[in-house]
C-alpha cells in the first residue's frame, strides 16, 4: 500500500520568495512520486514526476523535487514565487496502476 | 499531446434524476480510466478504475449501483450518477492512461465536472 502526507494545508509566501512544499511517502515497492497543481474549477496538472533515475527532478514553471529515499520525502521548491503560483498542490505515490493523493497544501502569494 | 476532456463541465439537476459525464482521450487510446470525486478543500478520492471492455473496479465504500461506469471504447469512459441526491453534488475528474504507447504509467486528468443536484 501507498500513502503521502503532506505537512502544512495552506502556505503563504511574499512574492520572489521561495516556495517550499513538504511530502512525505509510504510504499512498500520502489515508488513513483507527482506533483500536481490544481487551479480554483479545473482539473490537475502535473508539475513534475519521479519515475528513476536522478533524484532531482526538474518540471515546469520552475518548480523541482527531490526523491529522498532516507526521509521518505519529496519536497517541492520553487526559488521565486510568482503571483501565479497560487493554486492547490497535491502530491502523490503510485506503486501499482493507482494514485494515492496526499491533503493538498493550499498556496496563496503576497504581493 | 495526452489530452483529455470531459462533458459537461458542469451540471445542474434536480434530486432523484439521472446525470451522466463523459471522459475522452483525445489523442491517445485510454486502456485505463480512473474516476475520481472530489470534495470543496478536499483532496481527490478513487472512485473506480475501468479498463476498456471489462467491468470496471469500484473502491471499497463507493456504489457500484449508484455510480455507474462504462468503458465502451479505448477512448470513451462514462459515469452515471443514478438517482442523483443532494449528497452527490461534488467534483468528479477523470483520468486515463496508455501503458502500451509508452506514455508510462502517468495519468492525464480531465478538466472536472461539477455537479449540483438540487
Amino acid at each position: 500500500a501507498q500513502s503521502v502526507t503532506q505537512l502544512g494545508s495552506h502556505v503563504s509566501v511574499s512574492e520572489g520568495a521561495l516556495v517550499l512544499l513538504r511530502c512525505n511517502y509510504s510504499s512498500s515497492v520502489p515508488p513513483y512520486l507527482f506533483w500536481y497543481v490544481q487551479y480554483p474549477n479545473q482539473g490537475l496538472q502535473l508539475l513534475l514526476k519521479y519515475t528513476t533515475g536522478a533524484t532531482l527532478v526538474k518540471g515546469i514553471n520552475g518548480f523541482e523535487a527531490e526523491f529522498k529515499k532516507s526521509e521518505t520525502s519529496f519536497h517541492l521548491t520553487k526559488p521565486s514565487a510568482h503571483m501565479s503560483d497560487a493554486a492547490e498542490y497535491f502530491c502523490a505515490v503510485s506503486g501499482d496502476y493507482k494514485l494515492s493523493f496526499g491533503a493538498g497544501t493550499t498556496v496563496t502569494v503576497r504581493a | 499531446g495526452a489530452v483529455v476532456s470531459q462533458h459537461p463541465s458542469r451540471v445542474i439537476c434536480k434530486s432523484g434524476t439521472s446525470v451522466k459525464i463523459e471522459c475522452r482521450s483525445l489523442d491517445f487510446q485510454a486502456t485505463t480510466m480512473f474516476w475520481y470525486r472530489q470534495f470543496p478543500k478536499k483532496s481527490l478520492m478513487l472512485m473506480a478504475t475501468s479498463n476498456e471492455g471489462s467491468k470496471a473496479t469500484y473502491e471499497q465504500g463507493v456504489e457500484k449501483d449508484k455510480f455507474l461506469i462504462n468503458h465502451a471504447s479505448l477512448t470513451l469512459s462514462t459515469l452515471t450518477v443514478t438517482s442523483a441526491h443532494p449528497e452527490d453534488s461534488s467534483f468528479y475528474i477523470c483520468s486515463a492512461r496508455d501503458l502500451g504507447a509508452g506514455l508510462g504509467i502517468e495519468q492525464f486528468f480531465g478538466p472536472g465536472t461539477r455537479l449540483t443536484v438540487l
